[in-house]
């Protein structure tokens, strides 16, 4: 079946860094990616997201890539500061219309 | 624009009593899905629902689950006799009809089993 896989389960950086988090799919008619914040206790939100005729979209200090030939796309969060502290989830459509998740990354900014 | 609203944010049951958690998209969106998710763990699919209609329930438990979209009214995800194992956060999203996969969450429903 349609599956999301995301790497790594944790990630510290020091403020002022940058952070990398990347995903894999395995259906290759998906064509939409969407990237979610959770903070603790929160409801997903969505940050970014990018469509399949796109390689790369940029929204200030977050950008996403996307590879469909490696069936991979990755989320670069630079200049990190403290409040980039939460839980990111990449996902991606399947062809039943709904949206596969991955596992999602636990980002903490060390100050 | 109000945001996908749910309610109950908290629930608690008893095992073996009826857990039916509401959900609200946003106006304009007629589009509902149901996650579920345990503690520390990712968002696990449940169903797609478009108004008065089961579009995809692939995530659905066979048994004890069942979910609506009526015609009037909030979506409702609905969990008879419920067990520990169904302790979790419930959320709901929505997309409008125009972008089918541009989802927004609603804050959740904590369903405590005791």
């Amino acid at each position: 079946g349609e599956n999301v896989e995301q790497h790594p389960s944790t990630l510290s950086v020091q403020e002022g860094d940058s952070a990398v988090i990347k995903c894999t799919y395995s259906d290759s008619a998906s064509n939409y990616f969407p990237w979610y914040k959770q903070e603790l206790g929160k409801r997903p939100q969505l940050i970014i997201d990018i469509r399949s005729n796109v390689g790369e979209k940029k929204d200030q200090r977050i950008a996403v890539t996307l590879n469909k030939t490696a069936k991979h796309f990755s989320l670069h969060i630079t200049e990190t500061q403290p409040e980039d502290s939460a839980v990111y989830f990449c996902a991606a459509d399947s062809s039943a219309s709904k949206i596969i998740f991955g596992s999602g990354t636990r980002l903490s900014i060390r100050p | 624009n109000a945001g996908v609203m749910q309610n109950p944010r908290h629930l608690v049951r008893r095992r073996g009593q009826e857990a039916r958690l509401r959900c609200s998209p946003m106006k304009g969106h007629s589009h509902v899905y149901w996650y579920r998710q345990l503690p520390e763990e990712g968002l696990k699919f449940m169903v797609y629902l478009q108004k008065e209609n089961i579009i995809d329930e692939s995530g659905m438990p066979k048994e004890r689950f069942s979910a609506e979209f009526p015609k009037e009214g909030p979506s409702i995800l609905r969990i008879q006799q419920v067990v520990r194992g169904d302790s979790a956060a419930y959320f709901c999203a929505s997309s409008p009809q125009t972008s089918e996969y541009e989802q927004y969450f609603g804050p959740g429903t904590r369903l405590t089993v005791t």
